[in-house]
């Protein structure tokens, strides 16, 4: 039960896209396409953005996009954003219904 | 509107416990899986433990196998965590969480384990 491996910190200038990789092993990541991804905001319940590698939940803007190869999963935001600068986190099922985070990324909007 | 409120945080010594509860409502509770995730200040999401819809299966971080045990009430609509031998390790905000993937976050509760 490692944790899934992301960049400390990825930063952009608005209007640009940037992408978070999060990096798995073949028991997690790479057996399930049950990848999600959140986002969380200082002292405020993380949000979920994605859903089962590429699905959005209804009311998330569709700058946020999501994608799977072999054991690494990526989240994309598009059009960058003021408000996209907090912290996001992967998560993957990892079988026996247990479920594994990633290591956390810090955006910052240049 | 879907509601998870936490409570039962708190200061315990180490060596203690500790019950969290968590209340649900704006959905159908017994028919989600539901979860605890704990973060330490300043530290990444970490899940502890799952729990199926009927009660009938339970999962566990090895971390705190044999220590936590997770449990619902599905007629009061509420999730528990009871953690015994706590461990200074496990100061954390614990959160619950519905659904698979884990949809609605609660704002959760701290738990501070120190002497």
């Amino acid at each position: 039960q490692s944790a899934l491996t992301q960049p400390a910190s990825v930063s952009g200038s608005p209007g640009q896209s940037i992408t978070i990789s999060c990096t798995g092993t073949s028991s997690d990541v790479g057996s399930y396409n049950l990848v999600s991804w959140y986002q969380q905001h200082p002292g405020k319940a993380p949000k979920l953005m994605i859903y089962e590698v590429s699905k959005r939940p209804s009311g998330v803007s569709n700058r946020f996009s999501g994608s799977k190869s072999g054991n690494t999963a990526s989240l994309t935001i598009s059009g960058l954003q003021a408000e996209d600068e907090t912290d996001y986190y992967c998560c993957s099922y990892a079988g026996s219904s247990t479920y594994v985070f990633g290591t956390g990324t810090k955006v910052t909007v240049l | 509107e879907v509601q998870l409120v936490e409570s039962g945080g708190g200061l315990v010594q180490p060596g203690g416990s500790l019950r969290l509860a968590c209340a649900a409502s704006g959905f159908t509770f017994s028919s989600y899986w539901m979860h605890w995730v704990r973060q330490a200040p300043g530290k990444g999401l970490v899940w502890v433990s799952g729990i199926n819809s009927d009660a009938s299966g339970t999962s566990y971080a090895d971390s705190v196998k044999g220590r936590f045990t997770i449990s619902r009430d599905n007629a009061k609509n509420t999730l528990f965590l009871q953690m015994n031998s706590l461990r200074d390790e496990d100061t954390a905000v614990y959160y619950c969480a519905n659904g698979a993937p884990l949809n609605y976050w609660g704002q959760g509760t701290l738990v501070t384990v120190s002497s």
